[in-house]
């Protein structure tokens, strides 16, 4: 298995609080990316990371941002969580843009 | 706008007998990799197999193989004699070359194996 964590596996939270999640990667990927995962959408992706400091923005990014210090971890910060955002987060890495991504084991989210 | 759609939100078979699950996708693009993923009740999203668009074979790994139609946007999941392991939600998904590794998932099929 690739070497993929993702902290907290499991958080609940109020409307309003800022939330972050930890993505943490043994396997030196240059690339790592945000997913949620919603029942009926399958996975789409929040942000995109190509480097260390080096971000974009995927198809769902409003509410979100992250941030990537270093190589191993990326983080996805709620600012101001919401309903709408209680989801299953998954994060995801591959050596380049061309191939095949891995994934962590997701982290639940609710936002009551 | 890239799509990914899967028309069977929910399937079933038998053990040891052989099931296709579909897709189909949009895209202008020519150069791109075809993936499906398999994502048990533990929620692990598992790499099951993949395909490059420029390739011709269709890719196979042990019981599963895939029935690529590129003319017709079309990538199938074939699992031959189905075992209770095999019980998950099914994923296929889209890798544009050109596009910075952006995968665009389809919405998921939900296979049961029944015993």
């Amino acid at each position: 298995d690739a070497g993929i964590t993702q902290s907290p596996r499991h958080k609940v939270t109020e409307t309003g609080t800022p939330v972050t999640l930890r993505c943490h990667q043994t396997e030196n990927h240059r690339y790592m990316y945000w997913y949620r995962q919603d029942p009926g959408h399958g996975l789409r992706l929040i942000h995109y990371s190509y480097g260390v400091k080096d971000t974009d923005k995927g198809e769902v990014s409003d509410g979100y941002s992250v941030s990537r210090s270093k190589t191993e971890d990326f983080l996805l910060t709620l600012e101001s969580a919401t309903s709408s955002q209680t989801s299953v987060y998954f994060c995801a890495i591959s050596p380049s843009g061309f191939n095949e991504q891995f994934f962590g084991p997701g982290t639940r989210l609710t936002v009551l | 706008a890239q799509t990914v759609t899967q028309s069977q939100p929910e399937m079933s078979v038998q053990e040891a007998e052989t099931v296709t699950l579909s897709c189909t996708y949009d895209t202008s693009e020519n150069n791109y990799y075809l993936f499906w993923y398999k994502q048990p009740p533990s929620r692990q999203m598992i790499l099951v197999i993949r395909q490059e668009a420029y390739k011709q074979q269709n890719a196979t790994e042990n019981r599963f193989s895939v029935n690529f139609q590129k003319a017709a946007k079309s990538f199938s999941l074939k699992i031959s004699d189905s075992q209770l392991g095999d019980t998950a939600m099914y994923f296929c998904a889209f890798l544009f070359l050109s596009n910075t590794g952006k995968l665009i998932f389809g919405q998921g099929t939900t296979l049961q194996v029944k015993p």
